[in-house]
């Protein structure tokens, strides 16, 4: 399978703890998002990378959250001190170059703060 | 910003019935939009995308959506449901800027087929 790759599928954390998912995007890819899902609700923007240059940030990115991507490669984001209102689908989704290109989505990583 | 709007949470069809989602965009740039699919747990899946090609764009699935720029709509459609088109679809609109394509999605339509 040459789709986007996220892992895990499932966290559940205590509020407090600190938590990591990663992204391994399609390969020639050279862009990279993560995108937030909350229920009922459509993917919000959270961040962009092209290549390992993360070149946008959205002000939903709290300082809690930090998101890298070294060689330009797979990407991880991580949340400190998690907290209930972090509860959310993580989505990550690559692309090529281009103005008009698709972003392909990964499955997912469900996060359950409790 | 560019902004998009679903008309109806949820909606609720017969199978073998006509599929109508609907999608109303603000941009104030020539739009690129797409249709995305959900399954539950699962992540989004392209079923089509319109970039000034033609006004009806043919997807996966035997969906197609039309490009009014007058209405600014990007409504999906599909002749007849099948049980298997029972999923969240979500539209979105594209702006590009700073080099790469921030997606804007609305906040998705449940289709719901009966038998």
């Amino acid at each position: 399978d040459t789709g986007v790759s996220q892992n895990p599928r499932h966290k559940i954390t205590k509020r407090g703890q600190n938590v990591t998912f990663r992204c391994d995007p399609i390969s020639e890819h050279n862009r990279l998002y993560w995108y937030r899902q909350t229920l009922g609700q459509g993917p919000e923007f959270l961040t962009y990378f092209q290549n390992e240059a993360q070149l946008e940030k959205s002000r939903l990115l709290s300082d809690r959250f930090s998101a890298e991507r070294p060689k330009g490669s797979f990407s991880t984001l991580e949340i400190q001190r998690t907290e209930q209102g972090d509860s959310a689908m993580y989505l990550c989704a690559s692309s090529l170059g281009g103005s008009n290109t698709e972003a392909f989505f990964g499955q997912g990583t469900r996060l359950t703060v409790v | 910003a560019q902004s998009v709007t679903q008309l109806g949470s949820h909606v609720s069809v017969s199978e073998g019935a006509l599929v109508l989602l609907r999608c109303n965009y603000s941009s104030s740039v020539p739009p690129y939009l797409f249709w995305y699919v959900q399954y539950p747990n699962q992540g989004l899946q392209l079923l089509l995308k319109y970039t000034s090609a033609a006004t009806l764009v043919k997807g996966i699935n035997g969906f197609e959506a039309e490009f009014k720029k007058s209405e600014t709509s990007f409504h999906l459609t599909k002749p007849s449901a099948h049980m298997s088109d029972a999923a969240e679809y979500f539209c979105a609109v594209s702006e590009f800027g700073n080099n790469f394509n921030k997606f804007y999605f609305g906040s998705g339509t449940k289709l719901n087929v009966k038998p």
